[in-house]
């Protein structure tokens, strides 16, 4: 089984409709990173999230993490054609927490924005 | 250079041959990483470099793959007698040393076996 589970695996929405991606660990997040993609390009990054609770925005994308650090949400509002592609979580579970740099990455979120 | 830049972009092979991919890292990160993406997949992590220590190869699949880093900036994934399997997105990043602001990752080099 993945060690991050993404759900869902794929989105199909209305521009303007908001939407919510989830990235669950069974074990303590030390940094969680949210990453987009979009066909045949790099990752680019988004957001990181490091303490239990905390909340981060850029624009129409807030994302959180849980108290517990072992979920992430990443919630788009009144979405656009623009927001589509792949998203993908990524998070250091190693160990304590070292945080030297190896993440684990979800499977990705295939979003699609219908105009 | 302003970005990570990784080369070839696409690559296609035939079966039994060896490959090389370049990645060339932002200025100044010390750290680099390679990842493997392929149809399905998440991305899966390949090996890691960091300054002048000992890389974690433990991502690697078999020992038909290897990787170096000179000088502590460019880095070369080799592939011997490359399978079909392996076809796949190859991901380069690059980051500082404290993983703060996230890795920064190149375009990828789309390898097919054929």
């Amino acid at each position: 089984s993945q060690e991050l589970e993404q759900s869902p695996q794929s989105l199909i929405v209305q521009e303007g409709k908001n939407l919510t991606i989830n990235c669950t660990s069974s074990k303590t997040l030390y940094g969680l990173y949210w990453y987009k993609q979009k066909y045949g390009e790099g990752l680019i990054f988004l957001m990181m999230l490091q303490k239990g609770g905390e909340e981060k925005s850029h624009e129409k994308i807030t994302a959180k993490l849980d108290e517990k650090k072992q979920q992430s949400s990443l919630h788009i509002t009144a979405s656009q054609p623009s927001h589509a592609g792949i998203y993908l979580c990524g998070a250091d579970i190693g160990a304590g927490g070292t945080s030297y740099g190896k993440l684990t990455f979800g499977q990705g979120t295939i979003l699609t924005v219908h105009p | 250079g302003a970005g990570v830049s990784q080369s070839p972009s696409n690559k296609v092979t035939e079966k039994g041959k060896d490959v090389e991919l370049r990645c060339d890292p932002i200025s100044g990160h010390t750290a680099l990483y390679w990842y493997r993406q392929s149809l399905g997949q998440g991305l899966e992590f390949l090996i890691y470099f960091q300054g002048n220590s000992a890389p974690d190869k433990s991502g690697l699949p078999s020992d038909r793959f290897s990787a170096e880093r000179t000088g502590g900036s460019v880095s070369t994934l080799t592939i011997q007698r490359t399978q079909q399997e392996d076809s796949a997105v190859y991901l380069c990043a690059s980051s500082l040393p404290v993983l703060r602001g996230g890795y920064t990752f190149g375009s990828g080099t789309r390898l097919t076996v054929v």
